[in-house]
């Protein structure tokens, strides 16, 4: 099994629409875990933190859910821009040692 | 403020040869991180840097790898010799504590494109 699992996509949504991600992680002594987003032939960019108590920047919600060992990503009002691919990032303590990466799932926001 | 920056961009090899990448953290970040990602997969750790010091180095491939922070700023990492397998794009990330936060949030730089035919 693989310590960061996602759903690699495509997910084809249309603008306007709400999508949501999940990611599964196996260790449960991770203790910090991120979304970051990567357009093509680029590098990952951090979105968002995501902390025990769910937390939101504007048309993003991110969710943790210990006891199942996923965290999730909402993105309400879809835009054409928002399409890339969303890579879920769990460390394991702290946020201090190597993070691990799931391979990403691809969104494509379509007209 | 800078970001992370990583030079070459691009670097084409054969066989044998030696390539070394370099990664300049942003201005006073302590820690520094090497990934890989390779075609199809995700991207993968290969060490930790805080400061100078090595933190951890579990994911470097082998001893065909040498990665130095000498001095605690920049960073290079050498591959020799160089094999097909090593293809992929090399990225560099660093990062602070995040008072108050869970974690240390990493900033990516561009990553070098290393093909090796």
């Amino acid at each position: 099994r693989k310590e960061v699992e996602q759903d690699p996509g495509p997910f084809n949504v249309p603008e306007g629409a709400t999508v949501a991600f999940n990611c599964t992680y196996s260790n449960s002594a991770s203790q910090s875990f991120f979304w970051y987003r990567q357009d093509c032939r680029k590098e990952p960019k951090l979105l968002m933190s995501v902390y025990s108590s769910g937390n939101e920047d504007g048309r993003f919600t991110a969710q943790l859910n210990r006891a199942s060992q996923y965290i999730s990503l909402l993105i309400r009002d879809s835009k054409l821009s928002d399409s890339a691919t969303y890579l879920c990032v769990v460390n394991e303590a702290g946020g201090y040692q190597k993070v691990t990466f799931g391979t990403g799932t691809k969104l494509q926001v379509i007209p | 403020e800078a970001g992370v920056t990583q030079f070459p961009s691009h670097s084409v090899i054969e066989k044998g040869q030696t390539v070394t990448l370099r990664c300049d953290p942003i201005s006073g970040h302590d820690n520094l991180y090497w990934y890989r990602r390779v075609m199809g997969k995700e991207i993968k750790f290969l060490l930790h840097f805080v400061k100078e010091s090595k933190q951890d180095e579990s994911g470097m491939p082998n001893n065909r790898f040498l990665a130095e922070r000498t001095g605690g700023t920049y960073s290079t990492l050498k591959v020799q010799p160089a094999e097909l397998e090593d293809s992929g794009v090399y990225f560099c990330a660093s990062s602070h504590y995040v008072q108050g936060g869970q974690g240390y949030e990493q900033y990516f730089g561009p990553g070098t494109r290393l093909t090796v035919t």
